[in-house]
Formats: C-alpha cells, sequence, structure tokens
C-alpha cells in the first residue's frame, strides 16, 4: 500500500527546543516535500526535495531546515521554534499523477 | 503574490445539485494543475488532474475544465452527495519545476442532504 508516513501526529513543544518531523515514502518518488496549513492561507510550501542531496526552497522556508540522504525520507527540522510556527505540517511526494499526503504533524509552540 | 487563487472560502450547494469550484492563477508557466480534497484530520488527497494540452478531464461526478486564455479553471462535481463535503483545494505547477506545487487557499465545500 502507497504510504506517507509521518511522526509524530501531534507535538507540543516550547520555544527554542529543537526538533525534528519525521516524513517517510514507500513509492520511491524522487519529489518530497513540505507544506503548512494555516487557517486562511491553504497549503503553503515550506520545502522540496527533487532527489537525494537536492533540496530547494518554498515560500515560507524561514525557521526550517530539511535533508534528503536518502530517497525514502524527508525530515523537517525546526532548530529554534518559534510560536509562529504552530501549524499543521503536511509532507507530501509527488508521483505522475499527483502528490500523496501524509496524515499531517499538528505542531504547537509555547 | 498569490499564483494560485481561489476566491470563494467557502460554498454551500443541495444534495443532488452541481457544486462548481473556481479558481484563478497568474503564472502562465504553469502547465499542469489538480484539485485535491481534504477532510478534517487527515492529508489532503488527490482528485483529479489536466494538462495545459487539455480543456477538459473527466473521471466519474469530477470534472475539470481548463481555460488558459482566462487562466482559469473550475471542478465541476455532479450530483453532489453529502460525502462531498470537504476542503478543495487548488494546485499548479509547471514542468520544469515539478516539486514546486503551488496551492491556493481553499474552497470549504458543504452539501445539505
Amino acid at each position: 500500500e502507497a504510504q506517507v508516513t509521518q511522526n509524530p501526529r501531534y507535538l507540543i513543544t516550547v520555544t527554542g527546543k529543537k526538533l525534528t518531523v519525521t516524513c517517510s515514502q514507500n513509492m520511491n518518488h524522487e519529489y518530497m516535500s513540505w507544506y503548512r496549513q494555516d487557517p486562511g492561507l491553504g497549503l503553503r510550501q515550506i520545502y522540496y526535495s527533487m532527489n537525494v542531496e537536492v533540496t530547494d526552497k518554498g515560500d515560507v522556508p524561514e525557521g526550517y531546515k530539511v535533508s534528503r540522504k536518502e530517497k525514502r525520507n524527508f525530515p523537517l527540522i525546526l532548530e529554534s521554534p518559534s510560536p509562529n510556527q504552530t501549524s499543521l505540517y503536511f509532507c507530501a511526494t509527488l508521483g505522475e499523477v499527483g502528490a500523496f499526503f501524509g496524515q499531517g504533524t499538528r505542531l504547537t509552540v509555547v | 503574490d498569490q499564483q494560485v487563487k481561489q476566491n470563494s472560502p467557502s460554498l454551500s450547494v443541495q444534495e443532488g445539485r452541481i457544486s462548481i469550484l473556481n479558481c484563478d492563477y497568474t503564472n502562465s508557466m504553469f502547465d499542469y494543475f489538480l484539485w485535491y480534497k481534504k477532510y478534517p484530520a487527515e492529508g489532503p488527497t488527490f482528485l483529479i488532474s489536466i494538462s495545459s494540452i487539455k480543456d477538459k478531464n473527466e473521471d466519474g461526478r469530477f470534472t475539470v475544465f481548463l481555460n488558459k486564455s482566462a487562466k482559469h479553471l473550475s471542478l465541476h462535481i455532479v450530483p453532489s452527495q453529502p460525502g462531498d463535503s470537504a476542503v478543495y483545494f487548488c494546485a499548479a505547477s509547471a514542468w520544469g519545476s515539478q516539486g514546486n506545487l503551488i496551492f491556493g487557499k481553499g474552497t470549504k465545500l458543504s452539501v445539505k442532504p
């Protein structure tokens, strides 16, 4: 079964404490992306990766890092989270017909 | 500057009638367009797509129309069902930058029984 798996699903953390949200896919897709969804703003792209070791900034990359050391994994790193990064995050892969999304990670930074 | 615009935040339709969701784009380099459906507490799921070489693509109750000259696309759902109630996102990409999929803000569709 084609899957995009994110962990954790829910996370509450404090300002400044580094965290990583993992994303893994089993479809052997080259393209992977991270999005955040905020009320009234829709889905905004944070970073994307077109292949291993190739990453590019999306629309809202500030405050985030990513890495793509292997094809199946694309972790999102918040080195020093701030309250304005409280959001719902989605990882996605891009196949021939469209993107497959993970279930989402709801992050709250207090 | 928003490259993909969904100007209606919400739409309410009676069951059995047609739902029409609209999307406008500004970037003439976009040549592939997709619609996603999202239920609360779930990730978006792919619904239907269309490439710029076509002006219509149909899949069951869902049809997407593309008007390149107007930079406008629409999703028609006929007949609408209560289970179609969700947020619908329009997205666009240019094949040269396939990883950069740009989404609209979404339209919340409510189908009333």
